[in-house]
């Protein structure tokens, strides 16, 4: 149990343009889902925290216009990068609290986002 | 900001070795966890410690959460190729929010 899916894996995205990656939780029910990303060779950075039916807390410096974030249903919270430049070329990873064991953190298997 | 050090940065030890890494801040965690992650995965979660003094074994792995629930440990016994991987540790803060160590990555050779 606690699987947590990403889609896409890997996108290639034009300068200028938006990109949507989803997240869902695929057998529990997730009331927190978080937002990371992940440069090269270095440890995660938690972009946001995303409650369902609420709006998302943003970490310092994330632009939360450039970085939106919708979290719809107990299984599924979407990030949109806006106008996605290539400093936006990243590794991004989602993951879910499962609700009857709120510390645990179960993370899906990232998407590599590289704008062009 | 609650920062969380991990050491060895990096680590390339023989088969068979033996190998300890560690997370240490200056902040109480309400849980810390480790995860090993592979290249172009998400971190797989290797086990939550929540208690101060606790210590758990997950096969060759030994992980130790400090008394003062500032500081955990990793130790690996009698390594193996197949451990080779980015080690994570991560301590919770409020709202279940999690900062990341900077990540150990193990190489075991054969």
């Amino acid at each position: 149990g606690a699987v947590v899916s990403q889609h896409p894996s890997w996108v290639i995205c034009k300068s200028g343009t938006s990109v949507k990656i989803e997240c869902r939780s695929l057998d529990f029910q997730a009331t927190t889902m978080f937002w990371y990303r992940q440069f090269p060779k270095q440890s995660l950075m938690l972009m946001a925290t995303s409650n369902e039916g609420s709006k998302a807390t943003y970490e310092q410096g994330v632009e939360k216009d450039k970085f939106l974030i919708n979290h719809a249903s107990l299984t599924l919270s979407t990030l949109t990068v806006t106008s996605a430049h290539p400093e936006d070329s990243s590794f991004y990873i989602c993951s879910a609290n499962r609700q009857a064991f709120s510390y645990e953190q179960y993370f899906g298997p990232g998407t590599r986002l590289t704008v062009t | 900001t609650q920062l969380l050090e991990q050491s060895p940065q990096f680590l390339s030890i023989q088969e068979g070795e033996n190998l300890t890494v560690y997370c240490n801040s200056s902040s109480v965690f309400s849980s810390l966890q480790w995860y090993r992650q592979e290249p172009g995965e998400g971190p797989v979660l290797l086990v939550t410690v929540v208690t101060g003094g606790e210590v758990k074994k997950l096969k060759r792995l030994t992980f130790q959460f400090g008394d003062a629930r500032k500081d955990s440990s990793l130790h690996i016994t009698a390594a193996q190729p197949g451990d080779t991987g980015l080690y994570l540790c991560a301590g919770e803060t409020s709202g279940s929010r999690l900062t990341f160590g900077e990540g150990t990555q193990l190489t075991v050779n054969p």
